[in-house]
């Protein structure tokens, strides 16, 4: 089974600068990878995704994740934080292979200060 | 297009109560989700329909929970009785052929 680890309970920035969250994930195969973002009392949008091809991936908000299979990581990255980018973010696996059911990781949560 | 429809918004219950949940998928999604997110967690799933029909109710507590979509459209999620621990968010989602789109949840507290 696959699992997702996101290793950072909390994040915090200040804004304008970059981030990074981490995801590793674990699966035998190459699973299809996402990125969730989830404002106080809203449900999970979609930020970006990866199934094949370019393992760097553009999202929405300005948002990019690069995959690396030597590492089994799938890292979000933003090169100048927004205060309105303070939210819970959520990485998921799916099996791939035409099944989009994701197991998501725990979540970050951002806090970004002015 | 419209996104995925979920009500009540908040529910508080005391435990042993019964509730349910309301759920309208984006038209023409033929796959409906249920997850629930305590706090502090990841979402996770709870029942998987394909039109009208259970793909996958694995990690449904089914003493306690059931799920129905009877038309393969509108879907319910009832439980019956409440404990403390059912606390959490319960999101829906759905599909066609990709990723999910959630909706916003119902926030359940147990008291």
């Amino acid at each position: 089974a696959q699992s997702v680890t996101q290793p950072d309970i909390h994040i915090t920035v200040s804004e304008g600068a970059s981030l990074e969250l981490r995801c590793n994930y674990s699966y035998g195969a190459t699973p299809y990878l996402f990125w969730y973002v989830q404002s106080p009392g809203q449900g999970l949008q979609l930020l970006l995704k990866y199934f094949s091809g370019d393992t760097l991936v553009q999202g929405i908000k300005g948002f990019e994740a690069e995959f690396k299979r030597s590492q089994s990581s799938f890292n979000l990255r933003k090169p100048s934080v927004h205060w309105s980018d303070a939210a819970e973010y959520f990485c998921a696996v799916a099996p791939g292979g035409g099944s989009y059911i994701p197991t998501f990781g725990r979540g970050t949560s951002l806090i970004v200060h002015p | 297009e419209a996104g995925v429809a979920q009500s009540p918004r908040y529910k508080i219950i005391e435990k042993r109560q019964s509730v349910a949940f309301w759920c309208n998928p984006i038209s023409g999604h033929a796959t409906l989700y249920w997850y629930q997110q305590i706090l502090g967690q990841g979402p996770k799933l709870l029942i998987q329909f394909q039109n009208n029909g259970v793909v996958d109710d694995s990690q449904l507590p089914k003493d306690r929970f059931s799920a129905e979509r009877l038309k393969g459209v509108d879907s319910t999620l009832k439980i019956q009785p409440a404990k403390l621990e059912d606390s959490a968010v319960y999101l829906c989602a759905s599909s066609l052929q990709g990723p999910l789109h959630f909706g916003n949840g119902t926030r359940l507290t147990v008291t």
